[in-house]
């Protein structure tokens, strides 16, 4: 059972235009949620969280949302460069234990 | 700082045969866990450490056996490894309890044939 699902497998985008990952998730325990970012051969890298009292995050270009009624929350970079190209995994943790569940990912392509 | 580090990057195994991943962090932290990737799937946790002397399992820890001797090192022991555990390992870590944000080695590439 998916406890965090990214039901798109891949995103292709302009350069300079808006990118718009999402996730979704089913545990109602979750009460934080990070986006990672993956080059191919590389580890994941923390890009930025979302703690469930806040409905926004930003840093930089790249802003979470949170939906907590739905269960969604959505990633937004803007502008989006051609260095963004990428695989970004939704994560979410909660409860007693710092465990984090991740999604598939999704790999975001940014054309020049 | 080197952060976490993973060694090796890569190898193949013969169905049977066993080997350590190695995985070290330099943060002093005092969370570590192992992950593993298959293709096209997100990552599953084998298992985790809250610290030196303290291990539990994840998600998927069977056929896998772990150890923290110390707060820097957390190696993931394979023993008789089968196909199904042809995958990427990912080690990371993260600084104490309350803290989500993990951060991960570089991989190791397995192949078991």
């Amino acid at each position: 059972d998916q406890q965090v699902k990214q039901n798109s497998p891949s995103l292709s985008v302009q350069e300079g235009r808006i990118s718009i990952l999402n996730c979704d998730y089913t545990n109602s325990m979750f009460d934080y949620f990070l986006w990672y970012k993956k080059y191919p051969a590389e580890g994941p890298t923390f890009l930025i969280s979302i703690s469930s009292i806040k409905d926004k995050n930003e840093d930089g270009r790249f802003t979470v949302f949170l939906n907590k009624s739905a269960k969604h929350l959505s990633l937004h970079i803007v502008p989006s460069q051609p260095g963004d190209s990428a695989v970004y995994f939704c994560a979410a943790g909660g409860g007693s234990n710092y465990k984090l569940t991740f999604g598939k990912g999704t790999l975001l392509t940014v054309n020049p | 700082n080197a952060g976490v580090t993973q060694t090796p990057k890569f190898r193949i195994l013969k169905i049977g045969q066993s080997m350590t991943l190695q995985c070290t962090q330099d943060m002093n932290h005092n969370y570590m866990y192992w992950y593993r990737q298959d293709p096209g799937m997100g990552l599953k946790l084998i298992y985790y450490s809250v610290g030196a002397g303290i291990t539990d399992k994840g998600e998927v820890p069977n056929g896998y056996n772990v150890s923290r001797s110390t707060t820097e090192d957390f190696p993931l022991r394979l023993e008789l490894a089968a196909p199904s555990q042809t995958s990427v390992y990912f080690c990371a870590s993260s600084y104490s309890l309350g803290v989500y944000e993990q951060y991960f080695g570089p991989g190791t590439r397995l192949t078991v044939t």
